[in-house]
């Protein structure tokens, strides 16, 4: 399995707070990217970073910043947390843009 | 607008039973069709196919591409009640990007 690790894996907070999960990876894969997954959209894509510090939008990018200050950890920020970003998050590594990609375990997050 | 289609929406079999799941695509820059299956956590990676005609086989699972008629087949034979996931379809673009099929869900009945 790839060495990718997000935290936290479970995290319930409450409308109008920050939140910031993490993406840990030990692959030194260029490519980095946050998903989210819902019933009946399957995986959109929020963000995604192709170096560090070289970040771009994804379709859902509303509501979501990122950073990547080192190849290995890719962080995802809501700024002010909304019941519709309730979602299982999904981190994945890739080396070559548009191969195959990997994915961490997931973040379970309940905005409540 | 780019996207991945996949049919059957759902599918229940009995163990033993073959069974093909299908990716049609409309995406411009193709660079890989990739298949994933997920149960319950995270998607794991199966196959990347990049060019046509050519089988990738592990096991029991096999796929194919066709770049012409843009679409993939998932086989799965022999199945056992460990097989029931969701799987997923990707096709990944230049520009950093993958489009993901909502997925077929495939239970597997004893």
């Amino acid at each position: 399995d790839a060495g990718i690790t997000q935290s936290p894996r479970h995290k319930v907070t409450e409308t109008g707070t920050p939140v910031t999960l993490r993406c840990h990876q030990t692959e030194n894969h260029r490519y980095m990217y946050w998903y989210r997954q819902d019933p009946g959209h399957g995986l959109r894509l929020i963000h995604y970073s192709y170096g560090v510090k070289d970040t771009d939008k994804g379709e859902v990018s509303d509501g979501y910043s990122v950073s990547r200050s080192k190849t290995e950890d890719f962080l995802l920020t809501l700024e002010s947390a909304t019941s519709s970003q309730t979602s299982v998050y999904f981190c994945a590594i890739s080396d070559r843009q548009g191969y195959e990609a990997f994915f961490g375990q997931g973040t379970r997050l309940t905005v409540v | 607008e780019d996207k991945v289609v996949q049919s059957p929406l759902s599918l229940v079999v009995h163990e033993g039973d073959t069974v093909t799941l299908n990716c049609s695509y409309e995406v411009t820059n193709f660079r890989s069709l990739l298949w994933y299956k997920q149960e319950k956590k995270a998607p794991t990676f199966l196959f990347m196919l990049t060019s046509s005609g050519i089988e990738k086989k592990s096991g029991r699972l096999s796929s194919i591409l066709d770049k012409k008629e843009l679409f993939s087949i998932l086989n799965i034979t022999a199945t056992q009640t460990g097989d029931s996931a969701v799987y997923l379809c990707a096709v990944g673009a230049t520009g950093n990007q993958f489009y993901f099929g909502t997925g077929t869900s495939l239970t597997v009945i004893p």
